[in-house]
């Protein structure tokens, strides 16, 4: 079975700084990645995917992710932290008829 | 026009009782989901529904009983609710069975069992 690990519960970074949220995969097939966003009391808000082709995959908001497959990876970045990035982030895997999901990462902002 | 809306957004009810959660979807999409999210926001799969018929069925309590009566509606029936049930729960839909798209989420049902 497919599955997918993040690490860190919470990452804190400063206003205009670098955002970088990590995702390691575990698969037996070539995975399909999901990165989705929950902002607080709402639903979660897909960021972006990978499917096949292009290894760096923009997103909304100005996110990104880079598939690495020699590191089993999926991490996502955004160059420039902006206040309403507040939000817990969820990396999710493609297991044939269903979606997992991580453990979710917050990501807290700093003025 | 909101993609996949599920109604009520908050329900506190009492241990013992009975509630339903529905959920809509105008996509035209053929797949819906119900997740649970607990307090800790980890997500889990409950059900998946293709056009009416039932295709995943997780280790869920019997107690919790999803209803499609068409495609663009799944229903979820929890009898005898208990503490543990306390969680958000999402409703979500896919073109088709694959995963491989990913899928659409409602804005949740906090249920808050009292």
């Amino acid at each position: 079975a497919q599955s997918v690990t993040q690490l860190g519960s919470h990452v804190s970074v400063s206003e205009g700084a670098l955002v970088l949220l990590r995702c390691n995969y575990s698969s037996s097939v070539p995975p399909y990645l999901f990165w989705y966003v929950q902002y607080p009391n709402q639903g979660l808000q897909l960021l972006l995917k990978y499917t096949t082709g292009a290894t760096l995959v923009k997103g909304i908001n100005g996110f990104e992710a880079e598939f690495k497959k020699s590191e089993t990876s999926f991490h996502l970045t955004k160059p420039s932290a902006h206040m309403s990035d507040a939000a817990e982030y969820f990396c999710a895997v493609s297991d044939d008829d269903k979606i997992i999901f991580g453990k979710g990462t917050r990501l807290h902002i700093l003025p | 026009d909101t993609a996949v809306s599920q109604t009520p957004k908050y329900l506190v009810t009492q241990m013992g009782n009975d509630k339903s959660i529905k959920c809509e979807q105008n996509l035209g999409h053929d797949t819906m989901y119900w997740y649970k999210q607990d307090s800790k926001k980890f997500l889990k799969i409950m059900f998946s529904y293709n056009n009416k018929e039932l295709i995943i069925n997780e280790t869920v309590p019997n107690r919790f009983s999803p209803k499609s009566p068409d495609k663009a509606h799944l229903n979820l029936h929890i009898n005898s609710l208990e503490l543990g049930d306390s969680a958000v729960y999402f409703c979500a839909s896919s073109p088709g069975l694959s995963s491989r798209l990913g899928y659409t989420f409602g804005s949740g049902t906090r249920l808050t069992v009292v």
